[in-house]
């Protein structure tokens, strides 16, 4: 089956930027899409079709995607992004959903 | 307001079964595109079931002949009917909506989740 592959894990000093990657065969074919959860909530949008910004989310939270690869940045880490964040997208068939294994932020 | 009230968890035996509701307000179930994500204790977001607009569905191989993905037009309200239940079923488990996007979907409303524990 289809897999999405993260880093476990990204820490960063306050006002610093962090980056988390996500990689996927799909990718050039698929959007990628990033969602925030943190602890005890429901996941947040916070990146959608590879770069976009919801109404809502902060400047400071950017996506791109190159090839088998999408990243999403934060510039200027606030201590409030610390959360977990997991890639999303589909297989080929689009049928199939899959959110990538998860990268926890650390802000400190 | 869009609404997702999620319910029929609980503490079940292996293979046992179990039905989720997820009640729906707020928009149609029926014309979006509705999903099962699961997020067992201390672990990553997983899909479960996608039923589509048109009635096709979808599954994680995980539980591919083991849950069903159903939804009743009328109570406009989302089911999981889960059977052959095992450990590794527990999780929170989320219903979410799709939003089209460009040709795919993601998920821009969620639930507040249901605990399904499978213990005996």
């Amino acid at each position: 089956s289809y897999e999405l592959t993260q880093p476990p894990s990204v820490s960063v000093s306050p006002g610093q930027t962090a980056r988390i990657t996500c990689s996927g065969d799909a990718l050039p074919k698929k959007y990628a899409y990033w969602y925030q959860q943190k602890s005890g909530q429901a996941p947040v949008l916070v990146i959608y079709e590879d770069s976009k910004r919801p109404s809502g989310i902060p400047e400071r939270f950017s996506g791109s995607s190159s090839g088998t690869m999408a990243t999403l940045t934060i510039s200027g880490a606030q201590v409030e992004d610390e959360a977990d964040y997991y890639c999303y997208s589909t297989d080929s068939s689009g049928n199939h959903r899959v959110f990538g294994t998860g990268t926890k932020v650390t802000v400190l | 307001e869009v609404q997702l009230v999620e319910s029929g968890g609980g503490l079940i035996q292996p293979g046992g079964s179990l039905r989720l509701s997820c009640a729906a307000s707020g928009f149609t179930v029926s014309s979006n595109y509705m999903s099962w994500v699961r997020q067992a204790p201390g672990k990553g977001l997983e899909w479960v079931s996608v039923i589509y607009s048109g009635g096709s569905t979808y599954y994680a191989d995980s539980v591919k002949g083991r849950f069903t993905i159903s939804r009743d037009n009328s109570k406009n309200t989302l089911y999981l009917q889960m059977n052959s239940l095992r450990a590794e079923d527990t999780a929170v488990y989320y219903c979410a909506r799709e939003r089209d996007s460009n040709g795919a979907a993601y998920f821009d409303y969620w639930g507040q989740g249901t605990l399904v524990t499978v213990s005996s």
